[in-house]
């Protein structure tokens, strides 16, 4: 049992806006702010679209964006384009370990 | 440019041994924490290991601690990831990843795939 809960899916239309959510259920997830999210699509490698809750690495569109409140991270897709369907997870560290969420399928309708 | 290359996997009989490598390019491999995460087929991600840049501390999963071992040589600038006494709930793609600081996972190799199967 994941220490990080995430929805299994998620949809939106093309140009709304998705959020997807990422729920400490531990009290041990480290002090959650090494908070990452990532992007896989079927057969792929993950790539890193969120750091540090809501930091972008270069060349992720400003699209994406990551907020926390309180043992809460949330991921949001605004304008949503047919490339963003694919496997989200969130991960965060807990202690001298990491720990990941159990992903969320996002559907572009 | 960041290249991360597995190599090692394969299929293995339950109970026996397999050791994964990864080989490092483009950076300098001695500065940076590395990892392993794995994915069993048609699940999410597990992490399974991490192991300092000076290869002092380690630190498993609780699924696989006791069992496998990570390791590494900054000289051939390679990480491992030692199994033993598999099980069929190892069988999973495992990929090696670079710990950018803060945890974030910046570059990942392609996954090499282990099967464990009578």
């Amino acid at each position: 049992q994941s220490a990080l809960t995430q929805p299994p899916s998620a949809s939106g239309s093309p140009g709304q806006s998705v959020t997807i959510s990422c729920t400490a259920t531990s009290s041990d997830v480290g002090n959650y702010n090494y908070v990452s999210w990532y992007q896989q699509y079927p057969g792929k490698t993950p790539k890193l679209i969120i750091y540090e809750v809501n930091k972008r690495p270069s060349g992720v569109p400003d699209r994406f964006s990551g907020s926390k409140s309180g043992n809460t991270a949330s991921l949001t897709v605004s304008g949503l384009q047919g490339e963003d369907e694919a496997d989200y997870y969130c991960s965060s560290d807990r202690g001298n370990t990491v720990v990941f969420g159990g992903g969320t399928r996002l559907t572009v309708l | 440019q960041v290249h991360l290359v597995e190599s090692g996997g394969g299929v293995v009989q339950p109970g026996r041994s397999l050791r994964l490598s990864c080989a490092a390019s483009g950076f300098t491999f001695s500065a940076y924490g590395m990892h392993w995460v794995r994915q069993a087929p048609g699940k999410g991600l597990e992490w399974v290991a991490v192991i300092w840049s000076d290869g002092s501390n380690k630190y498993y999963a609780d699924s696989v601690k006791g069992r496998f071992t990570i390791s590494r040589d900054n000289s051939k600038d390679t990480v491992y990831l030692q199994m033993n006494s598999l099980r069929a709930e190892d069988t999973a793609v495992y990929y090696c990843t670079r710990d950018a600081s803060g945890r974030k996972f910046d570059y990942w190799g392609q996954g090499t795939l282990v099967t464990v199967s009578p």
